[in-house]
C-alpha cells in the first residue's frame, strides 16, 4: 500500500516568489491535513481539507493557502514568499472523516527555501 | 490557548538502558495523545497512541501513560538499541469535527552504544 507522497521533496525559490506543493493522499484517505516544521516553532499546523472543503485552519498569514481535489489529493500554495518561509512542509492523511481518531500518517515532506 | 509542553529536548542514554519523555497539554477537552519518531530526512511515523479512556497501553519495548487529572503523558522505551536514536514528538488532539494535532517542541534522543 503506497504511502503519503509528496511533490516535490526539495525546491529553492526567492523572495517574492510563490510556491506550489503536492500531496497525494494514502488510498481510501479522505482528509488531508498540512503542518509546517521549523527547527524554531516545531510542528505547527496549517489547515486541513475533508471532501473538497476546508475544515479548519491554523494560525497563518494569508498568503498560505490550499485546496483538495474530488479524488483527495491536496496542494498547497504559498504566495509573496518571505525568508521566514523557509521549512519543511508536511502533508499527512488520514481515514477518517469526521470527528475520528485523528490518525495520521505523515509524508515525507516537501523541503523549501527561500533565498 | 492550546499547548503542549515536551521534556526534556535532549536525551542520551546508553544502550539497553530507559528512556522516558514527558508531556503536558493544556486542554483538558484533548482525548487522543499519538507519538511521533521522526528519523533524518524523514517524516513523523506514529509509534504508539493513547486515548483518554485508558490509562496505559504498550507495544513491545515502548509504552505510552496518561494521567488525565494531570494532563500529562508519558513516552517510554525500555532495552534502547542505536535505531531508536530520533526525534520523538508528542502530540494532543483538539477535537471539533478536524484532525488537527498541537504537537510538542521534540525530544531528540541519542542511544550510544
Amino acid at each position: 500500500k503506497a504511502g503519503v507522497t509528496q511533490t516535490p521533496r526539495y525546491l529553492i525559490k526567492t523572495r517574492g516568489q510563490q510556491v506550489t506543493l503536492s500531496c497525494s493522499p494514502i488510498s481510501g484517505h479522505r482528509s488531508v491535513s498540512w503542518y509546517q516544521q521549523t527547527p524554531g516553532q516545531g510542528l505547527q499546523f496549517l489547515f486541513e481539507y475533508f471532501s473538497e472543503t476546508q475544515r479548519n485552519k491554523g494560525n497563518f498569514p494569508g498568503r498560505f493557502s490550499g485546496r483538495q481535489f474530488s479524488n483527495s489529493r491536496s496542494e498547497m500554495n504559498v504566495s509573496t514568499l518571505e525568508l521566514g518561509d523557509s521549512a519543511l512542509y508536511l502533508c499527512a492523511s488520514n481515514p477518517y472523516g469526521g470527528s475520528g481518531a485523528n490518525v495520521l500518517t505523515f509524508g515525507a515532506g516537501s523541503r523549501l527555501t527561500v533565498l | 490557548g492550546e499547548n503542549v509542553e515536551q521534556h526534556p529536548s535532549t536525551l542520551s542514554v546508553q544502550e539497553g538502558d530507559s528512556a522516558v519523555i514527558k508531556c503536558t497539554y493544556s486542554d483538558s477537552a484533548s482525548n487522543y495523545f499519538p507519538w511521533y519518531k521522526q528519523e533524518l530526512g524523514k517524516g513523523p511515523q506514529l509509534i504508539i497512541d493513547i486515548r483518554s479512556n485508558v490509562g496505559e497501553k504498550k507495544d513491545q519495548r515502548i509504552a505510552v501513560t496518561l494521567n488525565k487529572t494531570a494532563k500529562h503523558f508519558s513516552l517510554h522505551i525500555t532495552e534502547t538499541q542505536p535505531e531508536d536514536s530520533a526525534v520523538y514528538f508528542c502530540a494532543a488532539s483538539y477535537q471539533g469535527g478536524s484532525e488537527k494535532l498541537v504537537f510538542g517542541k521534540g525530544t531528540k534522543l541519542t542511544v550510544n552504544p
